[in-house]
């Protein structure tokens, strides 16, 4: 059965830096690209960016250019989602998703979920 | 940017209604225009890509029509288990916009 199982919710200070994981399992992790989706508290849904394991060929959303880093480590068919210097705005539940098909146009299989909350 | 627009934000219905959420763009679209259901504390759940093909598992209540800027997602007939937030989403050369959300609630 293919699954993201998403690393445990985070409570970081302003300022500070997190880096959560994603970890795949059920499929290959080098085929499909990986997303990351923000969410903040009662708000809709934001893709932030997204990676293709095989090469880690990375494109980000506009807003989110320069306040993120997706990554991989292939050797633990894990991606990752760095967020820099954060701000109580970072308070938000943060979803990774793929689509277990190329090219990524929808996402069929979700993550269950980071919650990150951040303090000032 | 391609700006999404779902109507109505809420929607308050009865079981065994039928029940149609609008998503429209600011501009011409692909067809690779989908629709998720979210219920509270869950990852969403993806109904429908490609404006209208049903992913594998979810009920045939569910249907998705629609080209240029106007997209619709009808449930035929709502059941219990329906009550929940739907999203469009729409996808071109690697920009992703999702709509506001449509929040559907028991009457």
């Amino acid at each position: 059965e293919e699954q993201l199982v998403q690393s445990g919710a985070e409570v970081k200070k302003s300022g500070e830096s997190l880096k959560i994981s994603c970890r795949v399992s059920g499929y290959s992790f080098t085929t499909f690209w990986i997303a990351w989706v923000r969410q903040m508290p009662g708000k809709g849904l934001e893709c932030m960016g997204i990676i293709y394991p095989y090469d880690s060929d990375t494109r980000y959303s506009p807003p989110f250019q320069g306040q993120v880093t997706i990554s991989v480590d292939k050797s633990i068919s894990t991606a990752y989602l760095q967020l820099h210097s954060l701000k109580a705005s970072d308070t938000a539940m943060y979803y990774c998703a793929t689509r277990l098909a190329n090219p990524a146009h929808s996402f069929d299989l979700w993550g269950q979920g980071t919650m990150v909350t951040v303090s000032a | 940017d391609i700006q999404m627009t779902q109507s109505p934000s809420t929607l308050s219905a009865s079981v065994g209604d039928r029940v149609t959420i609008t998503c429209r763009a600011s501009q011409t679209l692909s067809s690779y225009l989908a629709w998720y259901q979210q219920k509270p504390g869950k990852p969403p759940n993806l109904l429908i890509y490609q404006t209208s093909i049903l992913e594998t598992g979810v009920p045939s209540r569910f249907s998705g029509t629609g080209s240029g800027t106007e997209f619709t997602l009808t449930i035929s007939s709502l059941q219990p288990d329906d009550f929940a937030t739907y999203y469009c989403q729409h996808y071109v050369d690697f920009r992703w916009a999702f709509g506001q959300g449509t929040k559907v609630d028991i009457k």
